[in-house]
């Protein structure tokens, strides 16, 4: 069974640097797309982008200057930075698996960021 | 605002059907995937592909296209199934994706 879990700070201050990971057990990694999504609290789900194993992203267009994200084969692991944070980025980080037409099979269980 | 439009909010009395629809341009071309997400958890796929139901999803769950609409049918709802829904596809590029704005879905 695939297994994603998100690591990394909880607390970030204005202006500075979110970074998370997800680590990915069971499974392949490669031939996926790892994606992350972000839920603000009391509202909907947002995604953010996406790494294909190989490295290539493609970012919602409105964060894509402030997104990066990574990727480590060897370690089934995947990254996200957003710079430049403000309170607007306050939310529930997932990870998770797409499997190339859109759909996410697999989810992280989420972890809480607050930008304070 | 969001490619992909849901209705915000729908109900069903226990044991009725109900569909969520999903609309957007790029469902013409793509089809969308759907998700149960119930408070505190993460969300859970329930469909996706022309009308595919992963392992553990009841099979009272299915899927329809038709033009720029995407539709989650629960057919005799339960309890249990209240929860938000989103759908989510590829955006009209092609290559990024988008997720619906939710619908909450209470069973009476």
């Amino acid at each position: 069974q695939v297994q994603l879990q998100e690591s990394g700070p909880g607390l970030v201050k204005p202006s500075e640097t979110l970074s998370l990971t997800c680590t990915v057990s069971g499974g392949s990694f490669s031939s996926y797309y790892w994606s992350w999504i972000r839920q603000p609290p009391g509202k909907g789900l947002e995604w953010i982008g996406y790494i294909y194993f190989t490295g290539r992203t493609d970012y919602k267009p409105s964060l894509k200057s402030r997104v990066t994200m990574s990727v480590d084969t060897s370690k089934k692991k995947f990254s996200l930075t957003l710079s430049s944070v403000t309170a607007a980025d306050t939310a529930v980080y997932y990870c998770a698996r797409d499997i190339g037409d859109g759909s996410l099979d697999f989810w992280g269980q989420g972890t809480m960021v607050t930008v304070s | 605002s969001s490619e992909l439009t849901q209705d915000p909010a729908v109900s069903v009395a226990l044991g009725q059907t109900i569909s969520i629809t999903c609309q957007g341009d790029s469902l013409r071309s793509y089809y969308a995937s759907w998700y149960q997400q119930k408070p505190g958890q993460a969300p859970v796929l329930v469909i996706y592909g022309k009308n595919i139901r992963p392992s553990g999803i009841p099979d009272r769950f299915s899927g329809s296209n038709s033009g720029n609409t995407s539709s989650l049918t629960i057919t005799g709802a339960q309890a249990e199934d209240e929860a938000e829904y989103y759908c989510f596809s590829r955006d009209s590029s092609g290559n990024s994706r988008v997720f619906g704005g939710g619908t909450r879905l209470t069973v009476l």
